[in-house]
């Protein structure tokens, strides 16, 4: 079974706009990665956020993590066409890493 | 050249054959995995590898075997491949990168191997 779960599983917004992503898991983390997915690609990674940080940042991309929720979020500022595609969150337990549904993003130009 | 290749990275194959898919990573990592992701869903984790000589069953092992034939190379085969292992099935490696609290374990992507069975 799987750990994340994510809200929304799809979504839609005009280029420019923000986009916010939701995950939540279950059990205890040791961090909470989130991952990209371009149509039938492999998945590269974007963001590593450690169970003892709130908040992170990388360019465009901010995650935030509620360790008493179980549950992150992903904001992408200003987004842009470039920026559709399928992002999934996962967290590593035990070596592994265990990987939500995925929300695809659609940025509409 | 990619990190990490697959191969091949098409194939369509009958109910009952044999398939072995094929994945090679320059990384110098020891940590190997095989995942395979259908349509609207996550990647689940079919086997895993820490080093040569450790393979480990992931939540869906069955029907699947793996062979680590070098700390470079991690091979999954299908034995008798049936249809509804029809999907996307990637390679994946990392580096344990020890650092407070636990491990970062990121992890690198192949492109992909898209696999029908008839």
């Amino acid at each position: 079974s799987q750990q994340g779960e994510e809200d929304p599983q799809a979504l839609s917004i005009q280029e420019g706009e923000n986009a916010t992503m939701n995950c939540s898991y279950k059990t205890s983390i040791n961090n909470l990665q989130w991952y990209r997915q371009n149509s039938g690609r492999g998945l590269v990674h974007l963001i590593l956020i450690r169970s003892n940080e709130r908040e992170k940042h990388s360019g465009r991309l901010r995650v935030t993590l509620d360790t008493s929720k179980k549950s992150s979020s992903l904001l992408i500022t200003a987004s842009r066409a470039a920026d559709t595609a399928s992002y999934f969150c996962a967290t590593a337990l035990g070596g592994k890493l265990i990987f939500g549904q995925g929300t695809e993003l659609s940025v509409k130009p | 050249d990619a990190d990490v290749t697959q191969t091949p990275r098409n194939r369509i194959t009958k109910t009952g054959k044999r398939i072995m898919l094929e994945c090679s990573q320059t990384k110098g990592h020891d940590r190997m995995y095989w995942y395979r992701q259908d349509p609207g869903l996550g990647l689940r984790l079919i086997y895993y590898s820490f080093d040569v000589k450790d393979i480990n069953k992931g939540e869906i092992s069955d029907g699947y075997s793996v062979s680590r034939q070098a700390q470079a190379k991690f091979s999954l085969s299908l034995e008798s491949a049936i249809p509804n292992q029809t999907a996307l099935y990637f390679c994946a490696t990392s580096d344990l990168r020890a650092g407070g609290p636990g491990t970062y374990n990121e992890q690198f992507f192949g492109p992909g191997t898209r696999l029908t069975v008839l």
